[in-house]
């Protein structure tokens, strides 16, 4: 049972633009949602978050929309650089509700920015 | 300030066997969990220890079974191998639980043959 999705296994961007990368969850009680980036032979690193209560929220050149109604939330990445190229996971929790948490986590969306 | 450190970097075993994985979280940090990521199926919870408790579990057999000291490091343990226990095990530490951002050692790939 895959709460979590990440339906698009890659992504190839220009650099310069827009990357869009997106994420559909099942579970009506996750609360907080957070994405990752995963370079090869590391642990994943710790990008950007947003609470049920926001619709938004943006940090930098990352940004991360909410939409509730639909279940989904998106990563916009302005302008794409290079660097980006990794593997973007999403992934899901309930807040504070000790005993009960699950991180749930994507399967991942392999980013690459084409120079 | 240090990063989570898990060792050894590399493992192989064979089946049958039991493995034990060390992680040690970031000054301060209390809540240490345990994740296998696999091709398959991507990053999967193991279990959260939150001052030296098992505070959450995730969906994998009693084999794999952990613990938290009182300086917050934790091992993970597998015990009777199996061929698709093969993975990465990550562990990762924050201040207060797995609602909060999650900061990741590199981890400790498995093989087993």
């Amino acid at each position: 049972d895959q709460q979590v999705k990440q339906n698009s296994p890659s992504l190839s961007v220009q650099e310069g633009r827009i990357s869009i990368l997106n994420c559909d969850y099942t579970n009506s009680m996750f609360d907080y949602f957070l994405w990752y980036k995963k370079y090869p032979a590391e642990g994943p690193t710790f990008l950007i978050s947003i609470s049920s209560i926001k619709d938004k929220n943006e940090d930098g050149r990352f940004t991360v929309f909410l939409n509730k109604s639909a279940k989904h939330l998106s990563l916009h990445i302005v302008p794409s650089q290079p660097g980006d190229s990794a593997v973007y996971f999403c992934a899901a929790s309930v807040e504070a509700n000790f005993g009960n948490e699950k991180l749930t986590f994507g399967t991942g969306t392999r980013l690459t920015i084409i120079p | 300030k240090a990063g989570v450190t898990q060792t050894p970097r590399y493992l192989i075993k064979t089946r049958g066997q039991q493995v034990t994985l060390s992680c040690s979280p970031i000054s301060g940090h209390r809540s240490v969990s345990w994740y296998q990521q696999t091709p398959g199926q991507g990053l999967q919870f193991l279990f959260e220890y939150f001052s030296e408790t098992q505070r959450n579990k995730g969906n994998f057999p009693g084999r794999f079974s952990g613990r938290q000291f009182s300086n917050s490091r934790s091992e993970m343990n597998v015990s009777t191998l199996e061929l698709g226990d093969s993975a990465l095990y990550l562990c990762a530490s924050s201040l207060g639980g797995l609602y909060q951002p999650q900061h990741f050692g590199d981890g400790t790939r498995l093989s087993i043959l």
